[in-house]
């Protein structure tokens, strides 16, 4: 079974265009979050939630909306997408809140390319 | 802003040496501190965590120090082998815990 499992796992699109990726997890964990790798592989966080509450939100641009439909699931919405979207996206979660630094278990990531 | 950085980003190693990998931080007091591994295509795995009051960790073959003072952590991999190929990351935290920042990585190759 995947613990961390994301869709789709290539996304190829058109500048300007909108597109959702999904993220689920089974590992019963509470905190889940999207990171953003670049193309130097430089991975960065871009939002946390903690029981479909936001708790982390990094400097990204109102272009990406984060959704936590239950604490299992961590969607990320992209508007208006632009070359610099162009990106691997990893979605990742870990057991416990706040004080704990618990390992994150990540899926295999998004490979989105943008046109 | 915090700054982290990992020593040369390749590393080549002959079979059956130690790996050491180090970790540089600036304008951070990380209260907690990891280790991944991450192979072409896959997302990083999870290997070792230290805290800021711990000195050293061990699990097998790894050995990951902490020292606060220099601001710096070492991870060692002991009698390598070719299947210890792969892009190592540290990611750093505050006493939160949630919020881990990430290294540059390095990408060890080690050769039979």
């Amino acid at each position: 079974d995947t613990a961390v499992s994301q869709t789709p796992k290539y996304l190829v699109t058109q500048m300007g265009n909108d597109k959702s990726i999904k993220c689920e997890q089974n590992l019963g964990h509470d905190t889940m979050y999207w990171y953003k790798q670049d193309s130097k592989k430089f991975l960065k966080i871009m939002f946390s939630y903690n029981n479909k509450e936001l708790i982390i939100n990094e400097t990204v641009p109102n272009r990406f909306s984060p959704k936590s439909p239950d604490k299992a699931h961590l969607n990320l919405h992209i508007n208006s997408l632009e070359l610099g979207d162009s990106a691997v996206y990893f979605c990742a979660s870990s057991q416990g809140g706040r004080g704990h630094g618990q390992p994150q278990h990540f899926g295999d990531g998004t490979r989105l390319s943008i046109l | 802003s915090q700054k982290i950085e990992q020593n040369s980003e390749a590393l080549n190693i002959q079979e059956g040496k130690t790996a050491t990998l180090t970790c540089n931080y600036t304008n951070y007091s990380p209260a907690y501190l990891q280790w991944y591994r991450q192979d072409p295509g896959r997302g990083p795995v999870f290997l070792l965590l230290i805290r800021e009051n711990e000195k050293e960790k061990r699990k097998e073959r790894l050995k990951v120090t902490f020292d606060t003072t220099l601001k710096q952590s070492l991870f060692h991999i002991t009698a390598s082998q070719p299947a210890d190929s792969a892009t190592y990351l540290c990611a750093l935290a505050g006493n939160t815990g949630n919020q881990f920042y990430f290294g540059t990585g390095t990408s060890l190759t080690v050769i039979p």
